[in-house]
Parts: C-alpha cells; sequence; structure tokens
C-alpha cells in the first residue's frame, strides 16, 4: 500500500498565481514526522519542511505554507504568487519510528510566465 | 561542511557490466539510505544502512544488487550484470546519528547518479 500518496502528477499555473500540491499519508504510528522537498532541474533534492505528528500549527515562511491536518492525514503545501523558479518537482515524505522514510511519486510543478 | 557526495555523476554501462555507485554522507553523519528514481515513477526506497550494518534492505531487488557501507570509505551501491531496465538516477541521502530522543532527522540528499544501460 501507497503510504504517502500525491494525487496530483503534473500542475501548470501562470506566474502570480497561488497553487497547493496535496500529500496524503498513511500510518499506524503515533510518532511520525512529514517533509516536502523540491526537486528542480538541476536534479539534487532540497528540503523545504518537516513537521511531527503533535505539532499541527500551520507554518508559513515566505510565499511557502504547509496545512497539516491530522484528520484527514493531509500535509498540503501552498505557494502563494508563484514564480518561474518555483518550477520543480515537488516530493512529500513521511517518517516513521522505523527511521524509515516514504516518498511520494511526486508533482510536477511548471509556472508559466 | 561538504554536502552528500555522490560520483559519478553520470554512468554508462553496457549489458552485462558492472555498475558501482559511490556514496559519501556528511561528516558526523552514520545513516545512509538509497533510492531510485524512474520518470514518473517518484524516490523508490532501496536500502537504509548504518556503518557496516544493513538496516532495512526490502527496497532491494533480490539478484544482482548489493550495498555496504563499511566502517571507512563511501557507501557502495552496487549492480550486477546490469540490464536496460536498471537505467535510472540513483540518490544517496544521510542522516546524522539518531539519538535517544528520536527526533527523525531530515534527509540530506545528493546530486544522484545517472545511470544510463546501452
Amino acid at each position: 500500500a501507497q503510504k504517502v500518496t500525491q494525487a496530483q502528477t503534473e500542475i501548470s499555473v501562470v506566474e502570480k498565481e497561488d497553487v497547493t500540491l496535496d500529500c496524503v499519508y498513511e500510518t499506524r504510528d503515533t510518532t511520525y514526522y512529514l517533509f516536502w522537498y523540491k526537486q528542480p532541474p538541476s536534479g539534487e533534492l532540497v528540503f523545504l519542511i518537516r513537521r511531527n505528528s503533535f505539532d499541527e500549527q500551520n507554518e508559513i515562511s515566505g510565499r511557502y505554507s504547509w496545512n497539516f491536518q491530522k484528520s484527514t492525514s493531509s500535509f498540503n503545501f501552498t505557494i502563494t504568487a508563484s514564480q518561474v523558479v518555483d518550477s520543480a518537482v515537488y516530493f512529500c515524505a513521511l517518517s516513521e519510528f522505523s527511521n524509515q522514510f516514504y516518498f511520494g511519486t511526486g508533482t510536477s510543478l511548471t509556472v508559466i510566465p | 561542511n561538504a554536502g552528500v557526495m555522490q560520483n559519478p555523476r553520470h554512468l554508462v554501462r553496457r549489458r552485462g557490466q558492472e555498475a558501482r555507485l559511490r556514496c559519501s554522507p556528511m561528516k558526523g553523519h552514520s545513516h545512509v539510505y538509497w533510492y531510485r528514481q524512474l520518470p514518473e515513477e517518484g524516490l523508490k526506497f532501496m536500502v537504509y544502512l548504518q556503518k557496516e550494518n544493513i538496516i532495512d534492505e526490502s527496497g532491494m531487488p533480490k539478484e544482482r544488487f548489493s550495498a555496504e557501507f563499511p566502517k571507512e570509505g563511501p557507501s557502495i551501491l552496487r549492480i550486477q550484470q546490469v540490464v536496460r531496465g536498471d537505467s535510472a538516477a540513483y540518490f544517496c541521502a544521510s542522516s546524522p546519528r539518531i539519538g535517544s530522543g528520536r527526533t527523525n532527522e531530515k534527509l540530506f540528499f545528493g546530486s544522484g547518479t545517472q545511470l544510463s544501460v546501452l
């Protein structure tokens, strides 16, 4: 069974639009961690955020914000006023007690100038 | 502080040859993960190692693939008798030692090795 589901395979938006990337996870652990990574065209994965399961406060960092809802097992990522440099593949990931990391299949975001 | 170093960046092999992919984790990191990325398939876990130990190899194909992380030197992912289906980007990631608090630190990724099998 897929532990992390990113249903959106590809998204295209026009520059300055807001865009939300969805992430749904599945776990039986009570303690777990959620992550978002960005993979720009250069290929290297860049860490964006890490949240633990006990902290459901939404987080904002500049144009990026994250909405963590345990009730729906979701950890969605919103980019406000998107820019061309935001074009990348974004991965959501789950880490459980076993210290294993599970990644979703990624969402490819294209921001059109 | 150097990041996770993977080499080579690109590796071309003919069918039947061996591929050896190297990963030097960040300084002080004792946990290494290998992932394979195929187009439209995201990152697939292969193996999780600590120094001299394989912790979880549930994602490794049963044949032809092996991994090690010796006491000294880089982690090696070895693919014997490569086939065209092995063509992919292979990423290595490392994380620090997990202390008693078990904070599941983030993974630091290398730039990947693109393996092409002709």
